[in-house]
């Protein structure tokens, strides 16, 4: 069975700060790993989805890293903004069902 | 066009009675899916639906939960004799095809709260 572990639980970072999130998966036969962010009492926004393939994708201030064999994805936000704070899903196909990590929640102070 | 819809967007009932979720895909997705988050948690695993039938219902938690997909798009999520700790946000996800290459897109969820 496919666990996702999401480290740290909470984290707070000034204004400006970069920002780095950790995602761990146990088992490494993905086809694809998926990033969300989720703001209090919504649902999902996918932010980005990399492929097995690959070992990074990037949008705008996002970039994430996949590396399969060690079982682990990463998310960088340059230059944190407030608008940023929110809760970060990492999320890994099992067959057809996505097993996801409890998020990480972030705060950043103006 | 547009995404994935749920209504409600909120439900409040009381311990005992009867509710149902509905979830809209986006048009011509295939494969569609329940989750069910709880407070602090990440999304479970519920159902899952390819075309009408539910090819995996194994996540479902006991008998007092059903869904429906009775024409291959919409779908229903029905709880029966609700429990305080039902009390969740439901989330519906589709995708075009089934299995886990497939991006899935989620909707907004709803809100359930069982007083």
């Amino acid at each position: 069975k496919q666990e996702v572990t999401q480290i740290p639980a909470a984290l707070s970072v000034p204004e400006g700060e970069n920002l780095v999130l950790n995602c761990s998966f146990t088992d490494s036969a993905i086809y694809n790993l998926q990033w969300f962010r989720q703001d209090p009492g919504k649902g999902l926004t996918s932010l980005l989805l990399i492929q097995s393939s690959q070992r990074e994708q990037t949008s705008g201030r996002l970039n994430a890293s996949l590396d399969k064999s060690s079982g682990r994805s990463t998310l960088y936000i340059a230059a944190s903004q407030p608008g940023d704070s929110a809760t970060y899903l990492c999320a890994v196909p099992n067959d057809y069902k996505l097993s996801f990590g409890a998020g990480t929640t972030v705060t950043v102070r103006a | 066009g547009a995404g994935v819809s749920q209504t409600p967007s909120n439900k409040v009932t009381e311990k005992g009675k009867y509710v149902e979720l509905r979830c809209d895909p986006i048009s011509g997705h295939t494969a569609l899916y329940w989750y069910r988050q709880s407070l602090g948690q990440g999304p479970e695993f519920l159902i899952y639906f390819q075309g009408t039938g539910a090819a995996d219902d194994s996540g479902l938690p006991n008998d007092r939960f059903f869904a429906v997909r009775p024409e291959g798009s919409v779908s229903t999520l029905k709880i029966q004799r609700t429990e305080r700790g039902d009390s969740a946000v439901y989330l519906c996800a589709s995708s075009l095809l089934a299995g886990g290459i497939n991006e899935q897109f989620f909707g907004p969820g709803t809100r359930l709260t069982v007083l």
